[in-house]
């Protein structure tokens, strides 16, 4: 079984600019997650979908990010526009079962916006 | 507000010694604790988890002490190796929903 795989592994950006991370979960999972991951904060969810169906869209990082499921096999997540302040790493997770016992991450995406 | 704590943000052990990891949490209704395990450029990955009816789970050299009554709970790490060197990420769920982590306890296991 291939594990969850997200793209790029790293992204640099310029203030303001749009940058799209993508995300395929393991295939049969039901449920998807958007992680932020940094120091100070550690995983801050930002989005989670099950059955494609938003569940959660992370209150306070409404306003810049959209994530999307355009199928059971893959989601994006849209930050427009990117400020410095984005910069942390990004993990996509998914999980088989209706009870999320268990999350199976991606290796991430390390963004740096300039 | 953080719901779930991890009291430190790093923890140095020599090898050989056991590795303490604390963790707290608010909310009462949470019932499904977790570990994950974290090695650098990695996703995070399921250590070992507890429910609340428990107060103790025990995997190999890894075990979990909860109490309820004072919504806190702790994973041991026996006899500690440089390859337990790791972030370890307590987190907590109620009736399944969403996991809510804590900050993370950065773990080095010096030789």
């Amino acid at each position: 079984d291939a594990g969850v795989t997200q793209t790029p592994r790293h992204e640099v950006a310029e203030k303001g600019q749009t940058i799209i991370l993508k995300c395929e979960p393991v295939s049969g999972h039901n449920d998807l997650f958007w992680y932020r991951q940094t120091k100070i904060q550690g995983l801050e969810l930002l989005s989670y979908f099950r059955s494609k169906s938003l569940m959660e869209d992370g209150g306070a990082f409404k306003d810049r990010f959209k994530a999307e499921m355009l199928n059971s096999s893959f989601s994006t997540l849209k930050i427009q526009p990117t400020e410095p302040k984005d910069s942390a790493v990004y993990l996509c997770a998914s999980s088989s079962d209706t009870s999320n016992e268990r999350l199976f991450f991606g290796h991430g995406t390390k963004l740096s916006v300039l | 507000q953080q719901q779930v704590r991890q009291s430190s943000q790093s923890l140095t052990v020599w090898e050989g010694e056991t590795a303490i990891l604390n963790c707290s949490y608010e909310n009462s209704a949470f019932d499904y604790f977790p570990w994950y395990q974290q090695f650098p450029g990695e996703g995070p990955a399921l250590l070992i988890a507890i429910r609340s009816v428990s107060d103790k789970k025990e995997d190999g050299r890894f075990t979990i002490f909860f109490n309820k009554r004072e919504k806190n709970l702790s994973l041991h790490i026996k006899d500690s190796q440089p390859g337990d060197s790791a972030t370890y990420f307590c987190a907590a769920s109620n009736m399944g929903y969403k996991l809510t982590f804590g900050t993370g306890t950065s773990l080095l296991v010096d030789p």
